[in-house]
């Protein structure tokens, strides 16, 4: 069974800050694994979509990486702005979506 | 292309009573999702729909859930007899296929008394 894990459950940083956000997985066997922020009491929005066969994707700010032969994957966001505050979650597709807890991103003026 | 909708986006409801949601994917998206999520958790996958069909179901989805999509197009989660466990963001999201982005709905928050 596919479990997703996300470290840190939280983070707060000033304004300006490079960060990284990590997701686990214990299962290599998967499609893509898709980046997504919620903002509070809202949907998911799609950030990035990394296939199986790809090693990273960038868009913006955002650049997400994946080594699936460790289940891995990173979220690395550039000179962070308060409009980032947000939950980030990671989400693997093998045989269905698994979704990890998410990491609630706090970024201060 | 007005992206995922979902109606109602909150119900209260008595403990006991029926409830259906809607759910409206991005049009030409052939694969439906139905998530459930709670407070502090990501979403947990509930059940899919390739066209019409239902290919999957989870677990969590207990004989008072039922879902539908009749013609392909837009789908219905309903719970029958409803618990206070069931409250919870319910959650819609359409796709192309497995190696495409999926596009999520605002969510449907329900709230059982």
């Amino acid at each position: 069974k596919q479990e997703v894990t996300q470290i840190p459950a939280a983070l707060s940083v000033p304004e300006g800050e490079n960060l990284v956000l990590n997701c686990s997985f214990t299962d290599s066997a998967i499609y893509n694994l898709q980046w997504f922020r919620q903002d509070p009491g809202k949907g998911l929005t799609s950030l990035l979509l990394i296939q199986s066969s790809q090693r990273e994707q960038t868009s913006g700010r955002l650049n997400a990486s994946l080594d699936k032969s460790s289940g891995r994957s990173t979220l690395y966001i550039a000179a962070s702005q308060p409009g980032d505050s947000a939950t980030y979650l990671c989400a693997v597709y093998g045989q269905n979506f698994v979704f990890g807890p998410g990491t609630r991103l706090s970024v201060l003026p | 292309d007005t992206g995922v909708s979902q109606d109602p986006r909150h119900k209260i409801t008595k403990r006991g009573q029926n409830v259906t949601f809607r759910c409206d994917p991005i049009s030409e998206h052939n694969r439906l999702y139905w998530y459930r999520q709670t407070l502090g958790q990501g979403p947990e996958f509930l059940t899919y729909f390739q066209n019409e069909a239902q290919l999957e179901k989870s677990r969590l989805l207990s004989d008072r859930f039922s879902a539908e999509r009749p013609k392909g197009s837009f789908s219905t989660l309903e719970i029958q007899r409803t618990e206070q466990g069931d409250s919870a963001m319910y959650l819609c999201a359409s796709t192309y296929s497995s190696y495409n982005e999926q596009f999520f709905g605002p969510g449907t928050r329900l709230t059982v008394l």
